[in-house]
């Protein structure tokens, strides 16, 4: 199956800070989503990006398609971004393959 | 609106118990999914149901899994003679159909099982 790896497995921020979150994928996609999975355990859709870039607020995401990687950028992070970063890749069978997660950690 | 839904929130049970976890997916969504999360083993897929379409069953781990989905709805994932190695939490998804194209999968809170 697809390998799905994401770097760093962590992270530690100084509240203000900006970082950069990385998933790369071994073979071709059809879609890539990322999620943040809080303290709570609830996974929160981020973005559905399969090539291109958006952006919402202070996070936004690239993914380069042809390159088999996806970024994830936070930009003056807080203590509420705290939580687990998951990169997740779907080939046309509906089924999504999960990275390890990147576990971050912002101090206030 | 409502997002997914899923219930109990926390169950524990003694070994070879059978469970019932219950999912209540976003109103419209023709597409359900089921995947587990464990220490050991990450976030993976269980089962995806389209439809009325055949569901693809090709993530459950044993025949001890099953799950059904009613009138297209509500879904139940049964877990028969549970082991300690089913301890994990149990998350439900659900998506709209776009005439076969994948669309962002929105996650339930998850149920969480132990197994004592």
């Amino acid at each position: 199956g697809i390998q799905v790896e994401q770097s760093p497995p962590d992270l530690i921020l100084q509240e203000g800070a900006n970082s950069t979150l990385r998933c790369n994928f071994s073979d071709s996609v059809n879609n890539l989503q990322w999620f943040h999975q809080n303290p709570w355990g609830q996974l929160i859709n981020l973005f559905y990006i399969p090539s291109g870039t958006k952006q919402n607020g202070r996070l936004s995401a690239t993914t380069v398609a042809t390159e088999r990687y996806s970024l994830l950028y936070i930009s003056s992070s807080q203590t509420t971004d705290s939580g687990v970063y998951f990169c997740a890749v779907e080939r046309g069978d509906y089924k999504l393959s999960f990275g390890a997660g990147t576990t971050v950690t912002v101090r206030a | 609106g409502a997002g997914v839904s899923q219930s109990p929130s926390n169950k524990v049970t003694e070994k070879g118990k059978d469970v019932e976890l219950r999912c209540d997916p976003i109103s419209g969504h023709t597409a359900l999914y089921w995947y587990r999360q464990s220490l050991g083993q990450g976030l993976e897929f269980l089962i995806y149901f389209q439809g009325n379409s055949a569901p693809d069953k090709s993530g459950l781990p044993s025949d001890r899994f099953s799950a059904e989905r009613t009138g297209g709805s509500v879904s139940t994932l049964t877990i028969q003679r549970t082991q300690q190695e089913d301890s994990a939490v149990y998350l439900c998804a659900s998506s709209e159909d776009r005439g076969g194209i994948t669309d962002t999968q929105y996650f339930g809170p998850g149920t969480r099982l132990t197994v004592l």
